[in-house]
């Protein structure tokens, strides 16, 4: 069965500073890969997804992410935060051709320092 | 917005009372899941469903279960309520395979006391 390691429950960032959230996945077959956003007192919202092809993919507000097969990383990253991006994040993984089943790690908090 | 809807999105209820949610859709989506949310753990499936009539268990599905009936309703049932499924339900659905991307409800906050 799939399953996702988010290593760091909080990450506090200047603002303007890089940031990176950490991911790791597990999964004896090929994998979907998603990073999602919840701002306070919302509901989740899809921020990028991997597929197949580029490992390094494009999302939302500047955000990215790249995939590392070897690794079994799906690391998300910003190259200047902003207040706005005080959310929580989390990753997620489904194996392709599987049960649709979607599992999701256990969030990283971000907090952005002024 | 896609167009899900849960309610009640508010309940309290007492310990060993039955309690439902439900979720509806109108984008005619394929798959519809159940997820928990609590701090410390993120969300974790409960069951999820891929067609009328099919679902199947998620991470943490013992004390719940859940039916499809018709494609846009996803009942989630706590057959006899407990202090531990205190709790932020979200109902997601998708179309699946390549499209794969999930649309959540705004939750039910459920407080079992």
């Amino acid at each position: 069965a799939q399953s996702v390691t988010q290593l760091d429950s909080q990450v506090p960032v200047f603002e303007e500073a890089p940031v990176e959230l950490r991911c790791n996945y597990s999964s004896s077959v090929s994998v979907y890969l998603f990073w999602y956003v919840q701002y306070p007192n919302q509901g989740l919202q899809l921020l990028l997804k991997y597929l197949s092809g580029s490992t390094l993919v494009k999302g939302i507000n500047g955000f990215e992410a790249e995939f590392n097969k070897s690794q079994t990383s799906f690391h998300l990253r910003k190259p200047s935060v902003h207040i706005s991006d005080t959310a929580e994040y989390f990753c997620a993984v489904s194996d392709q051709g599987g049960d649709d089943k979607i599992i999701f790690g256990k969030g990283t908090r971000l907090h952005i320092l002024p | 917005d896609a167009g899900i809807t849960q309610s009640p999105r508010h309940k309290v209820t007492e310990t060993g009372t039955p309690v439902t949610l439900r979720c509806h859709q109108t984008e005619n989506h394929r798959y519809m899941y159940w997820y928990r949310q609590d701090p410390g753990h993120g969300l974790r499936l409960i069951h999820y469903s891929y067609g009328v009539k099919d679902t199947d268990k998620g991470e943490v599905s013992d004390g719940y279960s859940v039916s499809r009936s018709k494609t846009e309703d996803f009942l989630l049932t706590l057959e006899s309520a407990t202090s531990s499924q205190t709790s932020v339900y979200f109902c997601a659905i998708s179309p699946g395979g390549e499209y794969e991307k999930l649309f959540f409800g705004s939750g039910t906050q459920l407080s079992v006391l």
